[in-house]
């Protein structure tokens, strides 16, 4: 299994561009999450999904947008890039097998908006 | 609104040293509880795990205890090693659709 990928590894946008995070796992996993870290900071909550065709919104949506057409992906859109958006974003799968309860996450995306 | 805070964002301990890394938590409702660490430019990974129906869980050199009264998480692990400098993450779901809630971080380092 390759787990959870992400790509771009790295990405520069300017103010007001758009561009699609992409994520894909290979386990099945029903949950899938976008999350964005701060520098010194824990990851907060942007969207999430319990399986294809459902997402909800997170703690930090605004500015965001996600879909969930497959089980596999879970791509999060950015439609007007602002340099608050600067972050590393991370996306995980949810695995709620018996007895155990946990995430997996992937390598991230470095983003910087300037 | 919720949130999970930890009381300390540093921690340096001496090698082979005993390290406790505590976590407090605002929602009484939670019933599941999860430690990560977080090495320098990786996502975050599992270490250990509890429900709030369990007290103690022991893994390998870790072990967590939950004290539900106090709203308290702590994470204990055993003989650190360099290899367990990092920033260590204490994270709660409770279950209305797995929303997975974290604290700010406590950054582990081991002196030799």
């Amino acid at each position: 299994n390759a787990g959870v990928t992400q790509t771009p590894k790295f990405r520069i946008l300017k103010i007001g561009q758009s561009m699609t995070l992409q994520c894909t796992q290979d386990m099945n996993h029903n949950y899938m999450y976008w999350y964005r870290q701060d520098p010194g900071m824990g990851l907060k909550l942007i969207y999430y999904s319990v399986g294809a065709g459902i997402t909800d919104k997170g703690e930090v949506p605004n500015g965001y947008n996600v879909s969930r057409s497959t089980t596999e992906d879970f791509p999060l859109r950015l439609e007007l890039a602002a340099p608050s958006q600067t972050s590393v974003y991370f996306c995980a799968s949810r695995s709620t097998a018996i007895g155990t309860d946990t995430q997996y996450f992937g390598p991230g995306t470095r983003l910087t908006v300037l | 609104g919720e949130s999970v805070g930890l009381h300390l964002p540093t921690l340096s301990v001496q090698e082979g040293d005993n390290s406790i890394i505590n976590c407090a938590y605002s929602n009484s409702a939670s019933d599941y509880f999860i430690w990560y660490k977080q090495e320098s430019g990786k996502g975050p990974q599992f270490i250990i795990d509890i429900r709030s129906n369990m007290d103690k869980r022991q893994g390998q050199r870790v072990t967590v205890l939950l004290n539900k009264t106090v709203k308290h998480l702590s994470l204990q692990i055993a003989a650190t090693q360099p290899g367990d400098s990092a920033v260590y993450f204490c994270a709660e779901i409770y279950n209305q659709g797995g929303k997975l809630i974290f604290g700010q971080g406590t950054e582990l380092s081991v002196k030799p």
